[in-house]
C-alpha cells in the first residue's frame, strides 16, 4: 500500500510570499502530524490532527502558520509572509488512531518538503 | 525543557559489530512511549522500535533492541551485526500527552 506522500518535494520561494505544503496520509489513518526539521536538528512538533480537528497546535511558531484537514484525510500546511528562518524540511506523519492510546501509535513519515525562502 | 538528550553526535562502528546509541529522556508523566527512528540521507524517517513506559521487558525488533532503564530514564538503542546500510541518522523520541519530542540525533557510520 501507499505510504505518506508530500508535495511538492522541494519549494523555493521569496521572502514575504505565501506557500502551501500538502500531505496525503496513509489511507485509513485518522491521526496526522506536521513537523519541521532544521538542518542538524531533530524534527520539531508543529500540529497534530485527530480526524478533521486540530487536537494540538501548540507547536505552531506564530500566527503565520496554519494547517487544515477539512475532510479528515489530506492536510495542507499554510505559511503566510514567509521569512528566511522558515527554511527547513517540513515532515508529515500519520498514524492509525492517534496519541490517545497511551503512546503506542507508531507514526509513519513522508519524505518531507524542503522549503527554501530566499 | 529538554525532553530527549542524545549525547553522541557521531558514532563509528565496524561492519558486523554491535553498537549502542545513547538516549536519555525527561518527563514527569508516568505514561509515555519511547521510539527510535532512522533517517537515511534520503530524508525519510523510518520507524525502528517502540518501548512503552509500562512494558516490563526490553523491546526487540530483529537486529534492534532497546535497553530500557526506567529508573535512569534511559532508552539506548542496540544494533547488532551492523550492516553498511545502517549508516544514517538515528533519532530517539518520546511521546507524552499529545506531542512527540525528538532528540538531536546521532550520526552512525558503518565502516567496511
Amino acid at each position: 500500500g501507499a505510504g505518506v506522500s508530500q508535495t511538492p518535494s522541494n519549494k523555493v520561494t521569496e521572502k514575504g510570499k505565501y506557500v502551501e505544503l500538502r500531505c496525503d496520509p496513509i489511507s485509513g489513518h485518522t491521526a496526522l502530524y506536521w513537523y519541521r526539521q532544521s538542518l542538524g536538528q531533530g524534527p520539531e512538533f508543529l500540529i497534530y490532527f485527530q480526524g478533521t480537528g486540530a487536537a494540538d497546535d501548540s507547536g505552531l511558531p506564530n500566527d503565520r502558520f496554519f494547517a487544515v484537514r477539512p475532510e479528515g484525510s489530506v492536510s495542507t500546511l499554510k505559511i503566510q509572509r514567509t521569512e528566511r528562518g522558515d527554511s527547513a524540511v517540513y515532515l508529515c506523519a500519520s498514524s492509525l488512531t492517534g496519541l490517545g492510546t497511551g503512546g503506542k501509535e507508531t507514526q509513519y513519515f513522508g519524505p518531507g518538503t524542503r522549503l527554501l525562502v530566499l | 525543557a529538554q525532553k530527549i538528550t542524545q549525547t553522541q553526535p557521531g558514532m563509528f562502528v565496524q561492519e558486523k559489530e554491535a553498537v549502542t546509541l545513547d538516549c536519555t529522556y525527561d518527563t514527569s508523566d508516568p505514561s509515555y512511549g519511547l521510539f527510535w527512528y532512522k533517517q537515511p540521507s534520503s530524508g525519510e524517517m523510518i520507524f525502528l522500535i517502540y518501548q512503552g513506559s509500562y512494558d516490563q521487558q526490553n523491546a526487540t525488533e530483529g537486529r534492534y533492541s532497546l535497553n530500557f532503564q526506567k529508573a535512569r530514564k534511559s532508552a539506548n538503542l542496540v544494533i547488532s551485526a551492523s550492516q553498511l546500510g545502517d549508516s544514517a541518522m538515528y533519532f530517539c523520541a518520546i511521546v507524552t500527552g499529545n506531542q512527540f519530542y525528538f532528540g538531536t540525533g546521532t550520526s552512525l557510520t558503518v565502516i567496511p
